[in-house]
């Protein structure tokens, strides 16, 4: 079965650090495995990494996609009490075909 | 351009009663979602439409749940009668169809938040 682990599911930090989250998944058919950053109201897409495009990176925000070992991180740098939410690891396993989601991991950032 | 619409927001009603979810996706996407989001869990399929034909209902407790797209856009998602383990956010999204990789990339709605007394 398919299946997605993020880790760790929560941590705090201080606005300004530098965080990693972790997201392992096993998979029969890998196609892409997408992050998404939900706060109080609907999950919004932050990247897709595919085999052709295992790094991706948007201001603060960063990711890359390890296919070999099966897992990805996102790397949030100078966080801000903005940052704070529930990321989520999603992965798809073939064309057409509905995500499925890790149970997430809450950040929160104080200031 | 507009997004996934969801109504209502927020609905209490006591087990064993029946309540209703509208969604309005993206124009253009052929493809719509219902997932259940359990608080601290990730957004769990229920199920799938390709236009107006369900492509994955795997995982819909058909015994209480049913969902319908009839013209091939907007979408409602019953529950009669609900359970109080179905307290949970339900989410509606909304995808392309085809081969690109773009096409798993979900667009979701607001949700709406459901809680059975």
């Amino acid at each position: 079965e398919d299946k997605v682990v993020q880790s760790p599911l929560s941590l705090v930090v201080h606005e300004g650090d530098t965080v990693t989250l972790n997201c392992s998944y096993e998979v029969t058919n890998f196609r892409s495995l997408l992050w998404y950053k939900q706060e109080k109201k609907a999950p919004t897409f932050l990247f897709m990494l595919t085999s052709s495009g295992i790094e991706k990176k948007s201001g603060r925000l960063s990711s890359i996609l390890d296919k070999k070992e099966l897992f990805s991180i996102l790397n949030i740098t100078a966080t801000q009490t903005g940052d704070s939410a529930v990321y989520l690891c999603a992965l798809a396993n073939q064309a057409g075909t509905a995500l499925i989601f890790g149970k997430g991991t809450t950040l929160s950032v104080s200031s | 351009e507009a997004g996934v619409a969801q109504s209502p927001r927020y609905k209490i009603i006591e087990k064993r009663q029946s309540v209703a979810f509208w969604c309005n996706p993206i124009s253009g996407h052929a493809t719509l979602y219902w997932y259940q989001q359990i608080l601290g869990q990730g957004p769990k399929l229920l199920i799938q439409f390709q236009n107006n034909g369900v492509v994955d209902d795997s995982q819909l407790p058909k015994d209480r749940f049913s969902a319908e797209r009839l013209k091939g856009v907007d979408s409602t998602l019953k529950i009669q009668p609900a359970k109080l383990e179905d307290s949970a956010v339900y989410l509606c999204a909304s995808s392309l169809w085809g081969v690109l990789p773009g096409a798993n990339v979900l667009t979701f709605g607001a949700g709406s938040r459901l809680t059975v007394l």
